[in-house]
């Protein structure tokens, strides 16, 4: 079946614009997660959905990044004002449920963003 | 508090030689470990995962892991490695006392294979 897709795959951007990233999860994963990667470091933690709602935002570095999920599937990752320390790829992952950390997160491509 | 070391940043072997990534984590409770792949452009893929059954774990692609508490310690290990390994290298930890699927990456392998 489909896994997780991301749009745009690449975004460009100028220093002060804003931007926003899509992710479609895997059809009935009621969990979504937001990461951050920048070159040459693992993925960092930005936020978690269960369901609808924002569970869990302690990873979102400061009050120009802002996510939803409205009716619980798509996800959009919204970036104000962006800086050029803003350049990552920014993964979004989904699973089927919470379950005290045993799950697999399936992972999507990633969007790529620079910010010029 | 979690975290992870992944004690090499850069591993290299030659093809059909055997593969030996090291990771050690922290973790204040009975933790979920895994480990995931990073091939070029391409996005994460779980190899194996280790949730408090078999210490041994098994993955996929012949790769597998060892949990060992008393070191803290869960190494990927592959008997014999093949131009299609080279890739980029995460372990992974989860605790299991949170009520979700957080996760902690280590900083990464990269895993280079010499013909």
């Amino acid at each position: 079946g489909a896994g997780v897709s991301q749009t745009p795959s690449n975004k460009v951007t100028e220093k002060g614009k804003y931007v926003e990233l899509r992710c479609d999860p895997i059809s009935g994963h009621t969990a979504l997660y937001w990461y951050r990667q920048s070159l040459g470091q693992g993925p960092e933690f930005l936020i978690y959905f269960q369901g609808t709602g924002a569970a869990d935002d302690s990873g979102l570095p400061n009050d120009r990044f802002f996510a939803v999920r409205p009716e619980g599937s798509v996800s959009t990752l919204k970036i104000q004002r962006t800086e050029r320390g803003d350049s990552a790829v920014y993964l979004c992952a989904s699973s089927r449920r919470t379950s005290g950390g045993r799950n697999e997160q399936f992972f999507g491509p990633g969007t790529r963003l620079t910010v010029l | 508090a979690q975290s992870v070391t992944q004690l090499d940043s850069h591993v290299s072997v030659s093809e059909g030689t055997p593969v030996l990534l090291r990771c050690n984590y922290s973790s204040s409770y009975s933790p979920s470990l895994f480990w995931y792949v990073q091939h070029p452009n391409k996005g994460l893929q779980l190899l194996l995962k280790y949730t408090s059954a078999a210490t041994l774990v098994k993955g996929i692609n012949g790769f597998e892991a060892e949990f060992k508490k008393s070191e803290t310690s869960f190494h990927l290990t592959k008997p014999s490695a093949h131009m299609s390994d080279a890739a980029e290298y995460f372990c992974v930890v989860s605790d299991q006392k949170t009520s979700y699927d957080k996760v902690i990456f280590g900083p990464g392998t990269s895993l280079s294979v010499i013909p």
